[in-house]
């Protein structure tokens, strides 16, 4: 079965701190995602990268840095968390193959980060 | 820009009611399309994905059509049980730009 694994389902964190967010996919997938989900708001992204060491913003990058090092690992990050940032967080995977992809994105099971 | 458009919620059904939740898109290409679910406290999950025009998707008792003439992919079900309670959000795929775009989902709860 294919896997995105998200580190921490649940995570309390206070204004100011530093918030890491872990993602590793196991499909050998080029392509990852980062997406906030709030009520109303739907899936809004915030950060993907199509490649080792390489990264695109999104719709609102603002506040948000991410890593990948690795193939299977994509990290957000949040330098100084904000009680706006508070929200559920989705990292997603894809096997992109240019004009003839027609791959759908493989979701983890979400991180829900409370800033207080 | 490529859209999603879809159906407001909340929907609320009774048990073995019939299901529609109406997707309409815009995209320039030939984008594919996909509904996703997500179960209460979970991720999303595919459902199903058409990625040509005419083509059926199905799953679970789910269907739907893509229709180019009419840019949309409606979700419907024939009978929904209590366990289809979720939020479901259509979204297409633009290959020429590798992203992705999702509607804003739509809530169902049914009851027994």
């Amino acid at each position: 079965d294919v896997k995105v694994t998200q580190s921490s389902r649940y995570l309390v964190k206070r204004t100011g701190e530093k918030v890491f967010l872990e993602c590793v996919q196991d499909m050998d997938h080029e392509n990852m995602f980062w997406y906030r989900q709030d009520p109303g708001l739907g899936l809004r992204l915030i950060y993907f990268s199509y490649d080792v060491k390489m990264k695109e913003k999104g719709d609102i990058p603002e506040g948000y840095s991410v890593s990948r090092e690795k193939k299977e690992r994509f990290s957000l990050i949040l330098e100084s968390a904000s009680t706006n940032q508070t929200s559920m967080y989705l990292c997603a995977s894809r096997n992109y193959r240019g004009l003839s992809s027609t791959g759908e994105l493989f979701f983890g099971e979400g991180s829900r980060l409370t800033v207080l | 820009g490529d859209s999603v458009t879809q159906m407001e919620g909340p929907v609320t059904l009774s048990e073995e009611a019939f299901l529609t939740i109406n997707c309409t898109y815009t995209a320039t290409g030939y984008p594919s399309l996909f509904w996703y679910v997500q179960y209460p406290g979970e991720g999303l999950q595919l459902l199903l994905k058409a990625t040509k025009a005419d083509d059926k998707g199905s799953n679970k008792g789910f269907e739907a059509t893509y229709r180019k003439e009419t840019t949309s992919f409606h979700l419907e079900k024939g009978s929904v049980q209590v366990s289809d309670s979720a939020v479901y959000f259509c979204a297409l795929s633009a290959p020429l730009r590798n992203q992705f775009y999702f509607g804003t989902g739509t809530s169902l709860t049914v009851i027994p």
